[in-house]
């Protein structure tokens, strides 16, 4: 049972574009959404974070926009960089006493070509 | 770094025979996770802990087992190692008590582990 869906698998985009990851949950008890950067041979690392009262969150080049109704979250990297290929994870999470199980899409690898 | 330590790093090994990883923490975090990363499938929680012999199971949990017995170390054994469990392993930590109820984990640099 995936809960959480991400699109697209692949993503190609010419340096200085933008690039757009989507992903979309099934549980409505998730309050906590993530995206994760992962560079090969290492772990991911949050790269940023929203929750479900906001609907627009931006750091830097990065920005998160999410649609409670539609129960969608989207990553928008804009001015997209060489160095910003990597491979992206969108997750969702709910925190209990067992602590932050997070929920992770499958995955986008983007290259960022000159 | 969030000080997480994932040992070995590389590992083949044959069918049927056990395995433990490692992973040490220095930063004194109560929750430390193991997922496992599968093309495909993403990442998947196998186990986690929220305190010393405080574990429960996740997602995929079956064939694993966890072992926590002080705060800076947790243990995944696979019992009786399959091909179906070749994958890269991290371990993960929760981010400090401030941020315990965010999504916020910090990974380690991940063990492969190849099962002929």
């Amino acid at each position: 049972q995936q809960q959480v869906k991400q699109s697209p698998q692949s993503l190609i985009v010419q340096k200085g574009g933008i690039s757009i990851i989507n992903c979309a949950y099934e549980n409505t008890a998730f309050d906590y959404f993530p995206w994760y950067q992962q560079f090969p041979g290492k772990g991911p690392a949050l790269l940023i974070a929203i929750r479900p009262d906001v609907s627009e969150k931006k750091e830097g080049r990065f920005t998160i926009s999410f649609n409670k109704s539609a129960k969608q979250f989207s990553l928008h990297i804009m001015d997209s960089q060489p160095g910003d290929s990597a491979t992206y994870f969108c997750a969702a999470s709910f925190f209990t006493g067992g602590g932050n199980k997070l929920t992770f899409g499958t995955g986008t690898q983007l290259k960022v070509e000159l | 770094d969030a000080g997480i330590t994932q040992s070995p790093r590389h590992k083949v090994t044959e069918t049927g025979t056990p395995v433990t990883l490692r992973c040490h923490q220095t930063e004194n975090h109560r929750y430390m996770y193991w997922y496992r990363q599968d093309p495909g499938h993403g990442l998947r929680l196998i186990h986690y802990s929220y305190g010393v012999k405080d574990t429960d199971k996740g997602e995929v949990s079956d064939g694993y087992s966890v072992s926590r017995s002080k705060t800076e170390d947790f243990l995944l054994t696979l019992e009786s190692a399959t091909s179906s469990q070749t994958s890269v392993y991290f371990c993960a930590i929760s981010g400090g008590l401030a941020r315990a109820n965010t999504g916020e984990l910090f990974f380690g640099e991940g063990s492969r582990l190849t099962v002929l």
